[in-house]
């Protein structure tokens, strides 16, 4: 069975300093991967996705993220915060076959200092 | 296109009441899903509906919860008698499933509190 773990519940990082989310997942076929964003009291959305096309794949709001099969792991990375990157981030796989429906991690809270 | 359409955003009622949430998918999608937030649980999918039909219902918690596609455009989650455990947010959303690499599209979610 699919799944997906975040590690770190909660991020801290000093506005202008790089962000690493970190995820890693199980599959046993090629994975699809996504990473969400959740502001406070708004549904998520979509940050970016990774379907095979590329290993390192760049998201919006300056976000990306570098598929690594070898360690099994799809972490998100920012060079420089902001303080509107402050949210939940949320990574899930999809799965490959039947109903395609996500498997989420357990989010990370990133927090942004002044 | 208005993304996808929940209602209400916000409900609150007493235990044992019947609470209904509406959801609109994106015009188009022909998936759609329901999914329970909580802090102690995190996101949670309790049901799946493919062209209008429920395909996978296994994470709907008990026979108090159910849901209905009757077309397209629309998609009820009812809960009843609803119990203060049931206080979450819960979000509807959307994607055209031509294969698992297609991006899920959520509304803003309607939060549930049950006094």
């Amino acid at each position: 069975a699919q799944s997906v773990t975040q590690l770190g519940s909660h991020v801290s990082v000093s506005e202008g300093a790089l962000v690493l989310l970190r995820c890693n997942y199980s599959s046993s076929v090629p994975p699809y991967l996504f990473w969400y964003v959740q502001y406070p009291n708004q549904g998520l959305q979509l940050l970016l996705k990774y379907t095979s096309a590329a290993t390192l794949v760049k998201g919006i709001n300056g976000f990306e993220a570098e598929f690594k099969k070898s360690e099994t792991s799809f972490h998100l990375t920012k060079p420089s915060a902001h303080m509107s990157d402050a949210a939940e981030y949320f990574c899930a796989v999809s799965e490959t076959s039947g109903t395609y429906k996500y498997i989420f991690g357990t989010g990370t809270r990133l927090k942004v200092l002044a | 296109d208005a993304g996808v359409i929940q209602s209400p955003r916000h409900e609150v009622t007493e235990m044992g009441q019947e609470v209904t949430l509406r959801c609109k998918p994106i015009s188009g999608h022909n998936s759609l899903f329901w999914y329970r937030q909580t802090m102690m649980r995190g996101l949670e999918l309790l049901i799946y509906f493919n062209n209008n039909v429920p395909i996978d219902d296994s994470g709907m918690p008990e026979d108090r919860f159910s849901a209905k596609m009757p077309n397209a455009s629309f998609s009820t989650l009812k809960i009843q008698p609803s119990e203060p455990r049931d206080s979450a947010v819960y979000f509807c959303a959307s994607t055209m499933t031509s294969g698992p690499y297609n991006e899920q599209f959520f509304g803003p979610g309607t939060r549930l509190t049950v006094l």
